[in-house]
C-alpha cells in the first residue's frame, strides 16, 4: 500500500509554546488529508478534513484557531497545536487519500506530551 | 451525521477457533465504504478489509471476512483460525461524504 509519513513520533513541549506536526504522502498524491486525535484506548475522533488548496473543514467543538491545519500541496499537510496546554496531551494520527480512492493511508501517529 | 457503534469492547478467542467482531452504523446515504482497521501496540492502523455498499457479495481476505447487512446496517467482521498477531484494537470505519468516521473499537484477546 502508499506510505503516510508522520513527523514526529513524539514530542514533548512547554505549556504556552506551539507544535507542528508534519503529514507526508511519500508515493502518491494526497489530494484529502484526516487529522485525528486518540485518546488513552479510546477511538479516533476526526478532528479536521483537509483538501489540497483548501481550507480545512473542521468537526463541531474542534477549535480552529487552537488547531491549525494546512494542506499547502499534494504531498504534505501540517497541524499545529497552537499555545498548548496540558489537556492537549494526545495521540494524534493522520491518514491521507488521492483523488477517488476509497481507501485512506494512516501516518504512523504523534505523541503529544504538554508539560 | 454517520455514526458508527461497536458494541463489543473486548472480546477474546482461543487460538485456531473462529471470532466475530460486531459493527453496526447509521447513515442517509446509498453510496459509501466501509472498512475494518487493526490497531496493534505499535499504534499503526492497518487496513484489513473493505466492503463497497453496492456490492452485494461480501468481502474476503485469507482469513477475515465480512457479513454485510445493507438493510440492517451491519457490518461484522469474521476472523477464522484466529493467530496470537491478531490480537489488537479493530475499529469499524465508514467512509461517506469524503469523511472517515471510526467506530469505538474493539480490543481482540488472543489465547495461546
Amino acid at each position: 500500500g502508499a506510505v503516510v509519513s508522520q513527523h514526529p513520533s513524539r514530542v514533548i513541549c512547554k505549556s504556552g509554546t506551539s507544535v507542528k506536526i508534519e503529514c507526508r504522502s511519500l508515493d502518491f498524491q494526497a489530494t484529502t488529508m484526516f487529522w485525528y486525535r486518540q485518546f488513552p484506548k479510546k477511538s479516533l475522533m476526526l478532528m479536521a478534513t483537509s483538501n489540497e488548496g483548501s481550507k480545512a473543514t473542521y468537526e463541531q467543538g474542534v477549535e480552529k484557531d487552537k488547531f491549525l491545519i494546512n494542506h499547502a500541496s499534494l504531498t504534505l499537510s501540517t497541524l499545529t497545536v497552537t499555545s498548548a496546554h496540558p489537556e492537549d496531551s494526545s495521540f494524534y494520527i493522520c491518514s491521507a487519500k488521492g483523488g477517488k480512492d476509497t481507501e485512506a493511508f494512516f501516518g504512523q501517529g504523534t505523541r503529544l506530551t504538554v508539560v | 451525521a454517520q455514526t458508527v457503534t461497536q458494541s463489543q469492547p473486548e472480546m477474546s478467542v482461543q487460538e485456531a477457533e473462529t471470532v466475530t467482531l460486531s459493527c453496526t452504523y447509521d447513515t442517509s446515504e446509498s453510496d459509501y465504504y466501509l472498512f475494518w482497521y487493526k490497531q496493534p501496540p505499535s499504534r499503526q492502523m492497518i487496513l484489513v478489509i473493505r466492503q463497497e455498499a453496492y456490492k452485494q457479495q461480501n468481502a474476503t481476505e485469507n482469513r477475515f471476512s465480512v457479513n454485510f447487512q445493507k438493510a440492517a446496517k451491519s457490518f461484522s467482521l469474521k476472523i477464522s483460525d484466529s493467530q496470537l498477531g491478531d490480537a489488537a484494537m479493530y475499529f469499524c470505519a465508514y467512509f461517506g461524504n469524503e469523511k472517515l468516521t471510526f467506530g469505538t473499537g474493539t480490543r481482540l484477546t488472543i489465547i495461546p
